[in-house]
């Protein structure tokens, strides 16, 4: 159980254009995801918390306008990175929690995004 | 804020030997829960381990288990009859016992494992 899964798992794209990544909880209901960034070699550094059905969270220093996160369902959320520049390449991550699953303080983390903006 | 030490970036260690991972935290909270993950090369990121500060008794899951000194704030990882399946990079977490709150997490430790 507790399966979260990311589409797509690589993305290359020119700068300018904007590139949505999806996050999907597969076998629960996600009351509230996470989306990190991660450079080599790095931690994961939080972008944003969003809970479903309301507006997400930012960190300090993190662009909302320019990452925007939806989350529509409880087993859906998406990341659009809006005119994608290369410095904008990285590794996004997103997880999930809910209070049915693990108790609700466990993240579960999808397998990632390779964005490469040229 | 809190904060997540990791001070060994690099451990080695060899097939079927024991390992402990280091990891120390601040915090003025007293309800609270550690985690310890696992990115692999593939980069997906696995719960090993967690931990509720309410409770005393250290958690274990098969090979890997903690030791937690809450007075130290510290909370190390040992894994037994260490596997090549086990290196990867291991990250200690933090997270507050509110509701829904993020992880804060250290700055990794890469463990190789040698035949």
């Amino acid at each position: 159980g507790a399966v979260v899964s990311q589409h797509p798992s690589r993305v290359i794209c020119k700068s300018g254009t904007s590139v949505k990544i999806e996050c999907r909880s597969l076998d629960f209901q996600a009351t509230t995801m996470f989306w990190y960034r991660q450079f080599p070699k790095k931690s994961l550094m939080l972008m944003a918390t969003s809970n479903e059905g309301s507006k997400a969270t930012y960190e300090q220093g993190v662009e909302k306008d320019k990452f925007l996160i939806n989350h529509a369902s409880l087993t859906l959320s998406t990341l659009t990175v809006t005119s994608a520049h290369p410095e904008d390449s990285s590794f996004y991550i997103c997880s999930a929690s809910s209070p049915l699953q693990g108790g609700g303080e466990t993240q579960y983390f999808g397998p990632g995004t390779r964005l490469l903006v040229l | 804020a809190q904060t997540v030490t990791q001070s060994q970036p690099e451990m080695s260690v060899q097939e079927a030997e024991t390992v402990t991972l280091s990891c120390t935290y601040d915090t003025s909270e007293s309800d609270y829960y550690l985690f310890w993950y696992k990115q692999p090369p593939s980069r997906q990121m696995i719960l090993v381990i967690r931990q509720e500060a309410y409770k005393q008794q250290n958690a274990t899951e098969n090979r890997f288990s903690v030791n937690f000194q809450k007075a130290a704030k510290s909370f190390s990882l040992k894994i037994s009859d260490s596997q090549l399946g086990d290196a990867a990079m291991y990250f200690c977490a933090y997270r507050s016992g509110e509701d829904a709150s993020k992880l804060t997490f250290g700055t990794g430790t890469r463990l190789q494992v040698t035949l």
